[in-house]
């Protein structure tokens, strides 16, 4: 098993682009994740997704969209590109049982100039 | 708002030494998470423990949940290089239905060989 697959592992883009992340597990697992993560603030929530067409709204999800189409893939959008959107972004998944351990992605380096 | 406070932020020990790093948080959690991250990669899951009072062993780190399920320690016995890394606790809330996990901002560990 691959686990968690993210393309790309870094990207520059300039303020105004828009781009998607690509997030795909082999695991079969129902719950899906796409986090933040900025020095000295932990991994913040964007999006998650307990199922193929169900998406919900994390702790901050201003600035990006996501869907889930299938099991496997949960991308993240980013329409118009702002410099506060730079950091490095982490997508996970967990098994749908009651201790929600989360098997993470290598990650993705966004820098917005 | 659920938070979860780690101290010390930053940890840096000699090989051989132990060390202690700490989760704490107002909040009770139906479990908590421990994983570790290396430079340019994701979280990795280390253990859960579920039980207030419990102790689970990995190893050279013994993990312990609080009686009240509010905090959580990570002891490392004869510290190596290898351990060095971004520790993360996670506490997970099963109360409201759906599941919440919050993340500390991580203890950043360096042992010295």
């Amino acid at each position: 098993n691959a686990g968690v697959t993210q393309t790309p592992k870094f990207r520059i883009l300039k303020i105004g682009q828009s781009m998607t992340l690509q997030c795909t597990q082999d695991m079969n697992h129902n719950y899906m994740y796409w986090y933040r993560q900025d020095p000295g603030m932990g991994l913040k929530l964007i999006y998650y997704s307990v199922g193929a067409g169900i998406t919900d709204k994390g702790e901050v999800p201003n600035g990006y969209n996501v869907s889930r189409s299938t099991t496997e893939d949960f991308p993240l959008r980013l329409e118009l590109a702002a410099p506060s959107q730079t950091s490095v972004y982490f997508c996970a998944s967990s098994k749908r049982d009651s201790l929600y351990e989360q098997y993470f992605g290598p990650g993705t380096r966004l820098t917005v100039t | 708002t659920q938070l979860l406070e780690q101290s010390p932020q930053f940890l840096s020990i000699q090989e051989g030494e132990n060390l202690t790093v700490y989760c704490n948080s107002s909040s009770v959690f139906s479990s908590l998470q421990w994983y570790r991250q290396e430079p340019g990669e994701g979280p990795v899951l280390l253990v859960t423990v579920v039980t207030g009072g419990e102790v689970k062993k990995l190893k050279r780190l013994t993990f312990q949940f609080g009686d009240a399920r509010k905090d959580s320690s990570l002891h490392i016995t004869a510290a190596q290089p290898g351990d060095t890394g971004l520790y993360l606790c996670a506490g997970v809330d099963n109360s409201g239905g759906y599941q919440k996990v919050t993340f500390g901002i991580g203890t950043k560990l360096q042992v010295i060989p």
